[in-house]
């Protein structure tokens, strides 16, 4: 079955600092993955997403992630941060089946972005 | 274009009623999405349709929840009996065909008293 961790609900970091949140995921099939981002009151926000090929992925607003299959990790990094990056972000894994594919979500790191 | 909309956006009800909560997804979209998300934790998937059929309903917690989709587009999740356990944000999303990015509308803020 699919999981995703993430480690730590809440980061913080300072206005031009290295952004780095962390996901581990298991899936017993090469799985898709995702991050989302999430705004106040506002809905899910695809950043970036690996399926195949590259490892390196690059997203929205300048945020990165590597798929390290041997790690089982898929962290999103940033080099660095703005104020308007303050926001939620989730880690996702799919797998692929007939018809589709079934995405299960990290618990979500709150990013905190100080001046 | 427009993209997926939820409707209502807050619903306040009392124990033990119905609710009804709807998802009209961006159009040709033939695969829809329900989450369900609980304060403080991701989006908890609940059900998948691709066209009219659910091609997976393994996240429905229980008998009470129930969703429909007879048209392929707008899809109605159905609560009966609700508890107070059934107080989230519930998410709809909606992919071209499955296999593709899912579009998330911004919820529907459910509260039971």
């Amino acid at each position: 079955a699919q999981s995703v961790t993430q480690l730590g609900s809440h980061v913080s970091v300072s206005e031009g600092a290295l952004v780095l949140l962390r996901c581990n995921y298991s899936s017993s099939v090469p799985p898709y993955l995702f991050w989302y981002v999430q705004y106040p009151n506002q809905g899910l926000q695809l950043l970036l997403k690996y399926t195949t090929g590259a490892t390196l992925v690059k997203g929205i607003n300048g945020f990165e992630a590597e798929f390290k299959k041997s790690e089982t990790s898929f962290h999103l990094t940033k080099p660095s941060a703005h104020m308007s990056d303050a926001a939620e972000y989730f880690c996702a894994v799919s797998e692929v089946y007939t018809g589709g594919f079934k995405t299960i979500f990290g618990a979500g790191t709150r990013l905190f972005v100080k001046a | 274009g427009a993209g997926v909309s939820q409707t209502p956006s807050n619903k306040v009800t009392e124990k033990g009623k119905y609710v009804e909560l709807r998802c009209d997804p961006i159009s040709g979209h033939t695969a829809l999405y329900w989450y369900r998300q609980s304060l403080g934790q991701g989006p908890e998937f609940l059900i998948y349709f691709q066209g009219t059929g659910a091609a997976d309903d393994s996240g429905l917690p229980n008998d009470r929840f129930f969703a429909v989709r007879p048209e392929g587009s707008v899809s109605t999740l159905k609560i009966q009996r609700t508890e107070r356990g059934d107080s989230a944000v519930y998410l709809c999303a909606s992919s071209l065909n499955g296999y593709e990015t899912q579009y998330f509308g911004p919820g529907t803020r459910l509260l039971v008293l």
